[in-house]
């Protein structure tokens, strides 16, 4: 199985601050990468896949990068509807796995 | 508007069975890979079962197989999953979710998890 690891899992930010969230996979997985978010009590949600690819509907602050083995999550100006948990997950293949998550707090 | 609504939650003691049902409208279900995905209470998600849009393609997480069946009914829209021999460890909410393909590839698939369900706790204590 693919292992998939987050960092950090836990991030304090500010309200208008600029945050990255990095995953790495424990082996290649070319672009098969997709970024949801999670808020208590709630789905996921579908932000990025394929590495970089915004979901519809989903508002341009979120950015997603990388390939192989490392990615990134980038989120711009952080808004008060931004703090939640963010999982990686690959698809490159069966079991799909999920990242451990992080979560994003208030500073 | 694509919705996804779960139930048949509950609590259940160990070794005992119970089938999450998963009831889709607002997109053509049988085009749809569909999967299950669980979180136990403050963890992380994890990956249960998945299966194809026709129903004939079945994957299975190795902490579920041949415990779980997973199976649809593509003429009544909604998505199953049977539980046999719940233990303790399978208490968490269980999601169904909408997979961007019809086809669930094993390998170098691309796909992901468009839409979810609210979710449906699952609770195996005596």
């Amino acid at each position: 199985d693919i292992q998939m690891t987050q960092s950090p899992s836990s991030l304090s930010a500010s309200v208008g601050d600029r945050v990255t969230i990095t995953c790495r996979a424990s082996q290649s997985i070319s672009s098969y990468l997709n970024w949801y978010q999670q808020k208590p009590g709630k789905a996921p949600k579908l932000l990025i896949y394929a590495a970089s690819s915004l979901q519809s509907g989903v508002p341009s602050k979120f950015s997603g990068s990388g390939s192989g083995t490392d990615f990134t999550l980038t989120i711009s100006s952080l808004q008060p509807e931004d703090f939640a948990t963010y999982y990686c997950q690959q698809s490159y293949s069966t079991p799909r796995t999920f990242g451990q998550g992080t979560k994003l707090e208030i500073k | 508007e694509v919705q996804l609504l779960e139930s048949g939650g509950g609590l259940v003691q160990p070794g005992g069975s119970l089938r999450l049902s998963c009831a889709a409208s607002g997109f053509t279900f049988s085009s749809y890979a569909m999967t299950w995905v669980r979180q136990a209470p403050g963890k992380g998600l994890e990956w249960v079962s998945a299966v194809s849009g026709s129903g004939d393609g079945t994957y299975y997480a190795d902490s579920v197989k041949g415990r779980f069946t997973i199976s649809r009914d593509n003429s009544k829209n909604t998505l199953y999953l049977q539980m046999n021999s719940l233990r303790a460890e399978d208490t968490a909410v269980y999601y169904c979710a909408k997979d961007n393909q019809h086809l669930w590839l094993v390998r170098f698939s691309g796909d992901h998890f468009d839409y979810w369900g609210q979710g449906t706790l699952v609770t195996v204590s005596s």
